[in-house]
């Protein structure tokens, strides 16, 4: 089955760490370019950050660049997201995504997300 | 950066014709993807590029751009469409934006 599976989101203090993995499988991991998107509850989409499919190039949207680092891992098809300095506004389900190879503007698999809750 | 507005929610009769529309500058230059979230899942991929449709979503839905607004058309609106939606695309430096999201009652 193509699947995208999160983990290690958890309740942690501001100003901590944490690392968000993602796992892939059904697929072949390293012909796709990845994301992660998340969402404060009750609130909207917010893309966060993108890595391309031999890490050669990486974006981040302006709320979490030089706080966040998204890195793979093709040989585990993982996918991962360091969060650093975490902030109150950081609270949010984060998903990971796939970039269609058709488009690479739209995101044709997510999975279903881990929760990062950031409160002291 | 970029932003992308949709109206907050809109209604539509159960069978009946509802068109979502999202507005942004980069729509000029960029098409828009659309995505439905529905309670408690993760979003899915609904349309995407000029008016294309993934596998397995139905026809009812369709797209369309003009300008700096794109639209997101449900002809025959079924119970299962009341969701989220939400549009996105990017900007000329690579960031990618989603819209405010729209929020879609099949009454």
């Amino acid at each position: 089955e193509v699947q995208l599976m999160e983990s290690g989101g958890k309740l942690v203090q501001p100003g901590r760490s944490l690392r968000l993995s993602c796992a892939a499988s059904g697929f072949i991991f390293e012909d796709f370019t990845m994301l992660w998107v998340r969402q404060a509850p009750g609130k909207g989409l917010e893309w966060v950050s993108r890595i391309t499919r031999n890490s050669g190039n990486t974006g981040y949207a302006d709320s979490v660049k030089g706080r966040f680092t998204i890195s793979r891992d093709n040989a585990k098809n993982s996918l991962y997201l360091q969060v650093n300095s975490l902030r109150h506004e950081d609270t949010a389900l984060y998903y990971c995504a796939r970039e269609m190879t058709a488009d690479p503007d739209a995101f044709d698999l997510w999975g279903h997300g881990t929760m990062v809750t950031v409160s002291s | 950066s970029s932003e992308l507005t949709q109206d907050p929610a809109v209604s539509v009769a159960l069978g009946q014709t509802v068109r979502i529309t999202c507005q942004g500058d980069t729509l000029r230059n960029y098409y828009a993807n659309w995505y439905q979230q529905r309670p408690g899942q993760a979003p899915v991929l609904v349309m995407y590029g000029e008016n294309n449709r993934p596998s397995g979503i139905p026809d009812r839905f369709s797209g369309s751009s003009s300008g700096d607004t794109a639209s997101l058309t449900i002809t025959g609106a079924q119970a299962v469409d009341e969701a989220d939606y939400y549009c996105s695309s990017r900007d000329s430096s690579g960031i990618y934006v989603f819209g405010t999201g729209t929020k879609v009652t099949v009454l």
